[in-house]
């Protein structure tokens, strides 16, 4: 399918374990981002990467690691969930129109840490 | 640190009603602005962005101006329709391909 998948898209895990959201983009975009999203604080964002094998924190890193071994994928893991890390999680990717970059946002994943 | 505003929280208007969105920012040096639509249980869907260069950018029904140097963006919804009803998300960046700094949206409600 063309555009921006992420699965899972709904996922119950219990603290402590260690949980991968997958993101993958079929448009070669070279910036990906992951955002969480909760009540009260809106959309934050947690990790993005420019191009391949570079990546960088957001506002609220803590917790998660990122990587990007190639263009389409950015994967995001929990190593060790915590209840604070229930969230439904976006992933986006951006692309340049005009001068200025665009972002288009996957259907996101609903995380509950149990 | 820049913070993006959305006044109001909630909004409800009959169908056929014109209605403006606000969204304001604190610090103007931003290079896009961008209007999202979420429906419930959603991802997020673009609608206009508008470079800090430009003024405004319209798109069917929808019409988006920005006024950087006041820190204020307006969406305008045109004929209003029960479809409409979702979430409006105002977004910034601060440096082209970084990430958006989002208000905590306007919640819309058409009733027909």
């Amino acid at each position: 399918d063309a555009g921006i998948t992420q699965s899972p898209r709904y996922k119950i895990t219990e603290t402590g374990r260690q949980v991968t959201l997958m993101c993958h983009q079929t448009w070669s975009h070279s910036y990906m981002f992951w955002y969480r999203q909760d009540l009260g604080h809106g959309l934050r964002l947690i990790y993005y990467s420019a191009a391949a094998d570079i990546t960088d924190k957001g506002e609220v890193p803590d917790g998660y690691v990122v990587s990007r071994s190639k263009t389409e994928n950015f994967p995001l893991t929990l190593e060790s969930a915590t209840r604070s890390q229930t969230s439904v999680y976006f992933c986006a990717s951006a692309t340049r129109v005009s001068g200025s970059y665009e972002q288009y946002f996957g259907p996101g994943t609903r995380l509950t840490v149990t | 640190k820049q913070e993006v505003t959305q006044i109001p929280a909630a909004l409800s208007v009959p169908e056929g009603e014109n209605l403006v969105l606000n969204c304001s920012f604190t610090d103007s040096a931003i290079y896009n602005l961008q209007w999202f639509r979420q429906d419930p249980g959603k991802g997020l869907t673009s609608l206009l962005l508008i470079q800090s260069s430009q003024r405004e950018q319209t798109s069917g029904r929808l019409n988006a101006s920005l006024d950087k140097s006041s820190g204020r963006s307006t969406l305008y919804i045109a004929a209003s329709q029960p479809g409409d009803s979702a979430t409006y998300l105002c977004a910034v960046d601060g440096q082209a391909g970084t990430a958006l700094i989002f208000g905590k949206g306007t919640t819309l409600s058409v009733s027909s």
